[in-house]
């Protein structure tokens, strides 16, 4: 079956350091991949996606590579803020019914 | 486009009372999901519909729980009887399979507390 491995948090990190966060994935044929983002007291929202091997998914400076010889989807970011504060979901769907699989979440709590 | 919405935002309820939470999907998407999550647990998929079927129930934890889709714009989660252990946060989320893409978005959710 489909299942998502995420690092453990809380990863806590000072305001403007390098952000990786990451995931692998197990799954049967070729998933789309996602990272949702969960700010506190909201639902989730897509951050950005991949839909195929090599894809590079980028959103409000966040970047994640779909790396199939690795099964990977990390997340990086440059220079984080405190308002990037939040749990992270990595997510991948094979299409069977619209279905995603979700990893665990990681905290992120960017300090001044 | 308002997005997914559901109601109520906060529901505060004593055990053994019947709780019904309530989603409105996005127009047009054919894909609704009811999600759990829990400090415990994190994130669980309760049941989804495709069309206003269900398609798999299989994260329903109990028979208390119940999930219908009488149209295409509304849905229904209802526990009864409600017990302190579900209290949750609750999320509906809607998809549009045409879209190619599997993306769901997410409802701000229902703070479930059962006293």
């Amino acid at each position: 079956g489909n299942s998502v491995t995420q690092m453990e948090g809380p990863v806590t990190l000072s305001e403007e350091a390098f952000l990786t966060i990451n995931c692998t994935y197990t799954a049967t044929g070729y998933p789309s991949l996602f990272w949702y983002v969960q700010y506190p007291g909201e639902g989730l929202q897509l951050l950005l996606k991949a839909t195929k091997a090599d894809d590079k998914g980028s959103n409000k400076g966040f970047e994640a590579t779909y790396r199939k010889e690795t099964t990977s989807f990390h997340l990086e970011k440059g220079s984080v803020q405190v308002s990037d504060s939040a749990v992270y979901f990595c997510a991948l769907c094979t299409g069977g019914g619209n279905k995603l699989t979700f990893g665990t979440g990681t905290q992120l709590k960017v300090e001044l | 486009d308002a997005g997914v919405i559901q109601s109520p935002r906060h529901e505060v309820t004593e055990m053994g009372q019947e709780v019904t939470l309530r989603c409105k999907p996005i127009s047009g998407h054919d894909y609704l999901f009811w999600y759990r999550q829990t400090m415990m647990r994190g994130l669980e998929l309760l049941i989804y519909f495709n069309n206003n079927v269900p398609i798999d129930d299989s994260g329903m934890p109990e028979d208390r729980f119940s999930a219908k889709m009488p149209n295409a714009s509304f849905s229904t989660l209802k526990i009864q009887p409600s017990e302190p252990r579900d209290s949750a946060v609750y999320f509906c989320a809607s998809s549009q399979q045409g879209s190619g893409s599997y993306e769901q978005y997410f409802g701000p959710g229902t703070r479930l507390t059962v006293t």
